[in-house]
């Protein structure tokens, strides 16, 4: 099955400063990485993801960038705000034998803490 | 549109009883997804269903964990005889089709075991 590693898991930077948090995976069948963002006391939100076809996406501050060689991916925050303070986790599918993809495995999860 | 909807948003329950906890997904949404989330830890995928069927069920923690769809909407997660060991958020999610897509959340249900 899917193995996902996250790192680190926690983070601390100062207000405009860039964040990267990064996520290696183990089944190479896997071809679709989201990233959630979960605020405290709320619910995970889907924030960017991206399929093996395209090594990187990006939406405003917000950039996804995969090396499926490498079996990686890492999110990359720009010019951080408080507002980004949250808990972020990465996510693969898992292709089971020849039943198709019926699991998903999410990272432990990053607290992010971007200090004014 | 509404959303995911999960109910009931809280429960206690002593040691031994069964719990039931029921989620809606937004209409439409063929996949349905259930997780659990202990406080401050990642998120433990449970169990998948398209459509009414579950592929795979070996993501449920112990044989006291069953879950059910029915009409392609409404799922429900029983959990027999709880122990003070599943008290967690249970977080339902759905997608339009499948699991290559976004997932939308519910706002959970938060169980504690006495």
């Amino acid at each position: 099955g899917e193995n996902v590693e996250q790192h680190p898991s926690t983070l601390s930077v100062q207000e405009g400063d860039s964040a990267v948090i990064k996520c290696t995976y183990s089944d190479s069948a896997s071809n679709y990485f989201p990233w959630y963002k979960q605020e405290l006391g709320k619910r995970p939100q889907l924030i960017i993801d991206i399929r093996s076809n395209v090594g990187e996406k990006k939406d405003q501050r917000i950039a996804v960038t995969l090396n499926k060689t490498a079996k990686h991916f890492s999110l990359h925050i720009t010019e951080t705000q408080p507002e980004d303070s949250a808990v972020y986790f990465c996510a693969a599918p898992s292709w089971v034998n020849s039943g198709g993809y019926q699991k998903v495995t999410f990272g432990i999860g990053t607290k992010l803490q971007v200090i004014p | 549109g509404a959303g995911v909807s999960q109910s009931p948003s809280n429960k206690v329950t002593e040691k031994g009883k069964d719990v039931e906890l029921r989620c809606d997904p937004i209409s439409g949404h063929t996949a349905l997804y259930w997780y659990r989330q202990s406080l401050g830890q990642g998120l433990e995928f449970l169990i998948y269903f398209q459509g009414n069927s579950a592929p795979d069920k070996s993501g449920l923690p112990s044989d006291r964990f069953s879950a059910e769809r029915t009409g392609g909407s409404v799922s429900t997660l029983t959990i027999q005889r709880t122990q003070q060991e599943d008290s967690a958020v249970y977080l339902c999610a759905s997608s339009l089709i499948g699991l290559l897509e976004t997932q939308y959340f519910g706002p959970g249900t938060r169980l504690l075991v006495l």
